[in-house]
């Protein structure tokens, strides 16, 4: 069975600091992708990066890198320079390679405070 | 291009009725996902279909619970009938098969409240 975890119900950070939202998984696919999406209070579900489990380097997409430490099965989404529009519901999220389907987390709340 | 697109936003309906969600997936995906969203249990997903075909529907609650994929561009998720336990955020999202990283692309969600 596939796992995420997502320790983090709720996180503060200030504005302009980098913060880390954290997420392990657990699979026993050889072959699989791990996503980040953010979902304001609005509701949408927005993509933010992806890694693959052979990709050799970390993903990096503008202000959002995912550390992907495979011996350790976790795939923590780093922001830097947080701004207030950063503020959200974030998911963590794996597919493997024998379906299509995401499987989430339970999420964590990101408050940026000024 | 015009991203996922759901009708209704929201939907107020009785214990007992019909109620009926739609999705149009962005223009040549080929997969076509259906997820819902609770307090209690998070995102789960319902059903998938791939080039109109449902491949695994057994996120589907109960058989009060229908998809179908008549075509490329359109989708709908039933409810007949409906229960207060079925209140929740239904999302739809496709889905490109050729891109390494699959990423799902999400419609704005159908707020689904039943009374």
């Amino acid at each position: 069975a596939q796992k995420i975890t997502q320790t983090q119900p709720g996180m503060f950070v200030q504005e302009k600091e980098a913060v880390t939202l954290d997420c392990t998984y657990d699979t026993s696919d050889p072959s699989y992708g791990l996503f980040w999406y953010k979902q304001p209070s609005s509701g949408e579900m927005i993509f933010l990066i992806y890694q693959g489990s052979y990709d050799q380097q970390n993903a990096t997409e503008g202000r959002y890198s995912l550390n992907f430490q495979k011996a350790r099965k976790s795939a923590n989404l780093v922001i830097s320079a947080s701004q207030l529009g950063d503020s959200a519901m974030y998911f963590c999220a794996m597919r493997v390679s024998s379906g299509y389907a995401l499987n989430f987390g339970k999420g964590t709340s990101l408050l940026v405070t000024p | 291009d015009a991203g996922v697109i759901q009708s209704p936003r929201h939907e107020v309906t009785e214990m007992g009725q019909e109620v009926t969600l739609r999705c149009k997936p962005i223009s040549g995906h080929d997969y076509l996902f259906w997820y819902r969203q609770t307090m209690m249990r998070g995102l789960e997903l319902l059903i998938y279909f791939n080039n109109n075909v449902p491949i695994d529907d057994s996120g589907m609650p109960e058989d009060r619970f229908s998809a179908k994929m008549p075509n490329a561009s359109f989708s709908t998720l039933k409810i007949q009938p409906s229960e207060p336990r079925d209140s929740a955020v239904y999302f739809c999202a496709s889905s490109l098969i050729w891109r390494a990283s699959y990423e799902q692309y999400f419609g704005p969600g159908t707020r689904l409240t039943v009374t």
